[in-house]
């Protein structure tokens, strides 16, 4: 059973900070999902990627299928980005997801 | 294209009943999953249907049940309600299945067992 970690859990930061939040996974995964889910539960999914890194406007997803680690990182950040992002990674047992990190970004 | 829908959007059951739950994927998709989200487990996966066959199964007990339909829309059935079943019940919709394809999440079913 794959486990996914998380970190950090919560985050608050200025308006315009760069934001890195991280996910470690356990075992071997065919792909890894970024979704951001805003008040309410919609959810959004950001990315999903299986090596390397992808790009959409200010957001950046990288992984590394070595060290089993993958990061979202947000550049310029503004109060709209303020959601929890959830890792979640793809493998035999279905998606698998971490806890998310609450990120609040003060204008 | 319209995106995935659920209903009900709300839902208040007694401890016991049983109950019933839509996702109409986004036309062209043939993938549907299922997901449960707590405040204490997080997200957790509940099954995976592709092509009216089931794909995947994560680890819930028996009473929670589904299916797939010719047209892709599934419903999903959890029978002998507990209060522990609250939730709130998303679907996501994908064009191959869930290992290659991005999820495309619906709004969710909020579930309250009284």
């Amino acid at each position: 059973k794959n486990e996914v970690e998380q970190s950090p859990q919560n985050l608050t930061a200025q308006e315009g900070e760069f934001i890195t939040i991280n996910c470690s996974y356990s075992v071997g995964i065919s792909a890894l999902h970024w979704l951001q889910q805003h008040p309410g539960g919609g959810i959004v999914s950001l990315f999903m990627l299986s090596s390397g890194k992808k790009k959409h406007g200010r957001l950046i997803a990288t992984i590394n299928i070595q060290e089993k680690h993958s990061s979202l990182h947000i550049t310029a950040s503004h109060p709209r980005d303020s959601a929890v992002y959830i890792c979640a990674v793809s493998g035999a047992d279905g998606l698998t997801f971490g806890k998310g990190t609450h990120l609040i970004i003060q204008p | 294209k319209a995106g995935v829908t659920q209903t009900p959007r709300y839902l208040i059951k007694t401890r016991g009943q049983q109950v019933t739950l839509s996702c109409s994927p986004i036309s062209g998709h043939r993938s549907v999953s299922w997901y449960q989200q707590t405040p204490g487990q997080g997200l957790q996966f509940l099954f995976e249907y592709f092509s009216e066959t089931q794909r995947n199964k994560g680890n819930f007990p028996g009473r929670f049940s589904g299916r797939q339909f010719s047209n892709s829309r599934s419903e999903m059935n959890v029978s002998t309600l507990e209060l522990g079943d609250s939730a709130l019940y998303l679907c996501a919709s994908a064009v191959s299945t869930q290992r290659e394809g991005k999820q495309y999440f619906g709004p969710g079913t909020r579930l309250t067992v009284t």
